[in-house]
């Protein structure tokens, strides 16, 4: 299984600051045949079911707000606000899909500091 | 489109339990779905899939054997079928539709569904 590492486990960040989230693959997630990279991120807040924010590393899904941004390829990627809100408050998960079984970091607790 | 689990609740390990998932605002037929568990206060694990025909399912190891997943496509309803269930199964169990456009995604959820395994 592909192994996904979030870092850091925490971070607190001033409102209007920028919050910078890494993940890291055990092996590269691009796959060839399309050369996409098969890594996603979720939000998810108290309470609720995690929302898909980005898929294939730098697509964000419809309706999430332009200041959430994600790069990288092969095995490092970083999901970015880039001026955080107070309705940012979540845990942050990536999450790998280039093979079964799909497999997600520990997640990654932002909070307003 | 909107996912509604139900079935969870509290059982003893070893006996078993079903969970269903209700889906309305898309053609279910045409998309494969999710199951995914936290168990309290700890991270995502991927749990099964279904294909939109039933033609494929792959499973996680933690419950390979023991959980079968399944889908009714004139009832626009996923289940999956829990047995001997152990103390580590207790968690929240969302079913998620795959995406159209990313297979292996998960871009709707459900809300969720508690299974508490105790004695």
């Amino acid at each position: 299984d592909i192994v996904m590492t979030q870092s850091p486990d925490s971070l607190a960040v001033s409102l209007g600051e920028r919050a910078t989230i890494n993940c890291k693959s055990s092996q590269s997630v691009l796959y060839s045949s399309n050369n996409k990279n098969h890594l996603a991120w979720y939000q998810q807040k108290p309470g609720q079911p995690p929302k898909l924010l980005i898929y294939w590393a730098s697509t964000r899904e419809s309706g999430v707000p332009d200041r959430f941004s994600g790069s990288g390829s092969g095995t490092d990627f970083t999901l970015t606000i880039s001026s955080l809100q107070a309705e940012d408050v979540a845990v942050y998960y990536c999450q790998q899909y280039n093979s079964i079984p799909p497999t997600f970091g520990q997640g990654t607790r932002l909070e307003i500091k | 489109v909107q996912l509604v689990e139900s079935g969870g609740g509290v059982v003893q390990p070893g006996r078993s339990l079903r969970l269903s998932c209700e889906a309305s605002g898309f053609t279910f037929r045409s998309s494969a779905l999710h199951w995914v568990r936290q168990a309290p206060g700890k991270g995502l694990e991927w749990v099964a899939v279904i294909s939109s025909d039933a033609g494929n399912k792959y499973y996680a190891d933690s419950v390979k054997g023991r959980f079968t997943i399944s889908r009714d496509n004139y009832k626009n309803t996923m289940y999956l079928q829990m047995n001997s269930l152990k103390s580590e199964d207790a968690a929240v169990y969302y079913c998620a539709r795959d995406h159209p456009l990313a297979a292996g995604t998960m871009d709707y959820w459900g809300q969720g569904t508690l299974v508490t395994v105790s004695s």
